[in-house]
């Protein structure tokens, strides 16, 4: 089975700080996910990553940056947060295209 | 047009009824399908793939129509268990993205004793 390991489940912060969120996979896999999940706007993509060091923007990157190091690792950063960003935030991977996405447990994250 | 719908319900339906939920999507070069579902507070997971020629887990049928470009999920005998939200989700499979998934906001089923 597919593992998508997310560092916390819950978060609080503050204004201003900066707040990473990491991501971990172990299958391999080429392509990863950051999304947002909001009541009402169901899921958002944020950024993703298809390759080591490469990066895309999704539908709503103002206020987020990516990192891609290694394979397994896609990290997740809220260069100065702020209470707009509390939300749960998701991450997934996939292999293959036509291949379906496997997510994490999820972080709630609460900007304070 | 949104690019995937769905009827946010929710449908509230007592146990062993039959429930059928729909879902369409609007880029007719879409070539993978999938029904997830959500619990409250956690992630989605893959309930099952669909394919073209419909395909069965169990109590759970998935239905693809491409001519009408919408997708299908009918679960039989529903167990207070299969309350959910189900996600139904597309994957466009080109770009440089390698095929981005396109998710519906979910419906929410309800089933009551």
């Amino acid at each position: 089975d597919v593992k998508v390991t997310q560092s916390s489940r819950y978060l609080v912060k503050r204004t201003g700080e900066k707040v990473f969120l990491e991501c971990v996979q172990d299958m391999d896999h080429e392509n990863m996910f950051w999304y947002r999940q909001d009541p009402g706007l169901g899921l958002r993509l944020i950024y993703f990553s298809y390759d080591v060091k490469m990066k895309e923007k999704g539908d709503i990157p103002e206020g987020y940056s990516v990192s891609r190091e290694k394979k397994e690792r896609f990290s997740l950063i809220l260069e100065s947060a702020s209470t707009n960003q509390t939300s749960m935030y998701l991450c997934a991977s996939r292999g293959q295209t036509n291949q379906p996405q496997h997510f994490g447990d999820g972080t709630r994250l609460s900007i304070l | 047009r949104k690019e995937v719908e769905q009827d946010p319900g929710p449908f509230n339906v007592p146990e062993g009824a039959t429930v059928a939920f729909n879902c369409t999507y609007s880029n007719s070069a879409s070539q993978s399908f999938f029904w997830y579902r959500q619990d409250c507070r956690k992630e989605p997971k893959l309930l099952m793939s669909v394919y073209s020629s419909g395909n069965e887990d169990g109590r759970f049928t998935a239905q693809l129509n491409r001519a009408s470009q919408y997708i299908s999920l009918l679960i039989r005998d529903s167990k207070l268990s299969d309350s959910a939200t189900y996600l139904c989700v597309v994957n466009l499979g080109y770009g440089g993205s390698q095929g981005n998934l396109i998710f519906g906001k979910g419906t929410k089923l309800s089933v009551k004793p």
